[in-house]
């Protein structure tokens, strides 16, 4: 199994400002995956990155506010931009792990004022 | 479109008691089946899931989920919980050509179990 660190685990930020959150995987995989679980909502996927080329969205999120980047088969960076309250959340990201299994990491709680 | 429903938002339960978390699905092809688990400050674990073959599937710590196709249902069960059992449960279904590996997993909006003593 994999093993999936996040940075930052929790943020406070201002309305405007935007926030970096890492992903980092302690082995080589090609499909990474970030997803945003809103206050008594489900997990939904934002996009799927793989290295070397650039993020897939999924319909209602965008790449101006949520841009990817995926520089390497063990780390990827997820930037939620120019945030409102709507965008407080837990952010996780996760790995394809083979055999129809997905690793997540602890998230990231943001709250933004 | 596919679409999960945890009916229970919360299911306490006392230690040693049985629980079922029941998880209904809707979707107009086959799906692959998944139970997750989120112990406080974690993250997402895998529990169990169902790809083909047997209807009823275990975990390593006692918990068992039973596909029904005719019910579109995958609840999970343990006859007997454990105070560290408490945690918040996901149900989550796919229909890619390998499950989940291809990041369409679909989420309920999970139940949080809590097993007191």
């Amino acid at each position: 199994s994999a093993v999936i660190s996040q940075k930052p685990s929790r943020d406070i930020c201002q309305r405007g400002t935007s926030l970096t959150i890492q992903c980092q995987v302690d082995s080589q995989v090609t499909m990474m995956f970030w997803y945003r679980q809103q206050p008594g909502q489900s997990l939904t996927l934002i996009a799927t990155a793989n290295q070397g080329s650039e993020a897939t969205y999924e319909s209602g999120f965008v790449i101006d506010k949520f841009p990817i980047s995926r520089p390497n088969l063990t780390f990827s960076t997820l930037t939620v931009s120019n945030m409102s309250p709507e965008d407080s959340s837990i952010y996780l990201c996760s790995v394809d792990g083979g055999y129809n299994e997905q690793f997540f990491g602890p998230g990231t709680r943001l709250t933004v004022l | 479109a596919q679409s999960v429903t945890q009916l229970d938002s919360q299911v306490p339960v006392f230690e040693e008691a049985p629980v079922e978390l029941r998880c209904n699905y809707s979707s107009s092809v086959s799906v692959y089946l998944f139970w997750y688990v989120q112990y406080p400050n974690q993250g997402l674990q895998l529990l169990l899931k169902y790809l083909s073959g047997s209807t009823l599937v275990e975990s390593i710590n006692g918990f068992e989920a039973e596909f029904n196709k005719s019910q579109t249902s995958f609840h999970l069960r343990k006859p007997s919980v454990h105070i560290s059992d408490t945690a918040e449960y996901f149900c989550a279904v796919s229909v890619g050509n390998y499950g989940g590996s291809q990041g369409n997993l679909i989420f309920g909006k999970g139940t949080k179990l809590s097993v007191k003593p």
